[in-house]
């Protein structure tokens, strides 16, 4: 069965501090992995990641994806409080088009205390 | 653009009565898709359109019914509420079949509860 593990489930630190967010996969036709961020309301898109072992940077965000160990991280580095959200990990898999699935791990919350 | 719409924001039920969540987009997505997220879990995919007459099943299909009468609006119905269908549900568009990408917007919630 296609699963996607997030870890930790929860996480506090202190403003400033920089944080890794995990995310493990496994499905069967694996296509790409994509993280979100989640603030109360609908997720949106952060990175798309489909190659292993090249970063994607935005801002103090960034990612990598490792298919051969199947699993990617989310770096934030010097957080503040508005990083305060749950952060989602997806991963898309099949054979291409309508029969493609969406898999989605259980999100990371993190709090960032001021 | 207003983006995804979805009404109404929070819902009330009692069990066996139905209802149906409301979804619309002006960016002339084909595409559309339905989620719900449960307390402290993912998003799982109910059903998606992959354009106006065209609807298919995703994961968590039972107990649901869509339609795509037009590009734009995309109603989710729920025939008779169930307590196992307390969520909140998410409407999503996008211009492609990319289940996740950038191209995919979501609306801001539906949150259901039945009682």
């Amino acid at each position: 069965e296609d699963k996607v593990v997030q870890s930790p489930l929860s996480l506090v630190v202190h403003e400033g501090d920089t944080v890794t967010l995990n995310c493990s996969y496994e499905v069967t036709n694996f296509r790409s992995l994509l993280w979100y961020k989640q603030e109360k309301k609908a997720p949106t898109f952060l990175f798309m990641l489909t190659s292993s072992g090249i970063e994607k940077k935005s801002g103090r965000l960034s990612s990598i994806l490792d298919k051969k160990e199947l699993f990617s991280i989310l770096n934030i580095t010097a957080t503040q409080t508005g990083d305060s959200a749950v952060y989602l990990c997806a991963v898309e898999a099949g054979y291409g088009g309508a029969t493609n699935k969406l898999i989605f791990g259980t999100g990371t919350l993190l709090a960032v205390q001021p | 653009n207003a983006g995804v719409t979805q009404t109404p924001k929070f819902r009330i039920l009692k069990i066996g009565q139905s209802m149906t969540l409301q979804c619309a987009q002006d960016m002339n997505h084909n595409y559309m898709y339905w989620y719900r997220q449960d307390p402290g879990m993912g998003l799982k995919l109910i059903y998606y359109s992959v354009g106006a007459g065209i609807t298919d099943k995703g994961e968590v299909p039972n107990g649901y019914n869509v339609s795509r009468s037009t590009t734009e609006d995309f109603p989710l119905r729920l025939e008779l509420a169930a307590p196992s269908q307390t969520s909140v549900y998410f409407c999503a568009s996008s211009t492609r079949l990319a289940l996740g990408s950038d191209t995919q917007c979501f609306g801001p919630g539906t949150r259901l509860t039945v009682l």
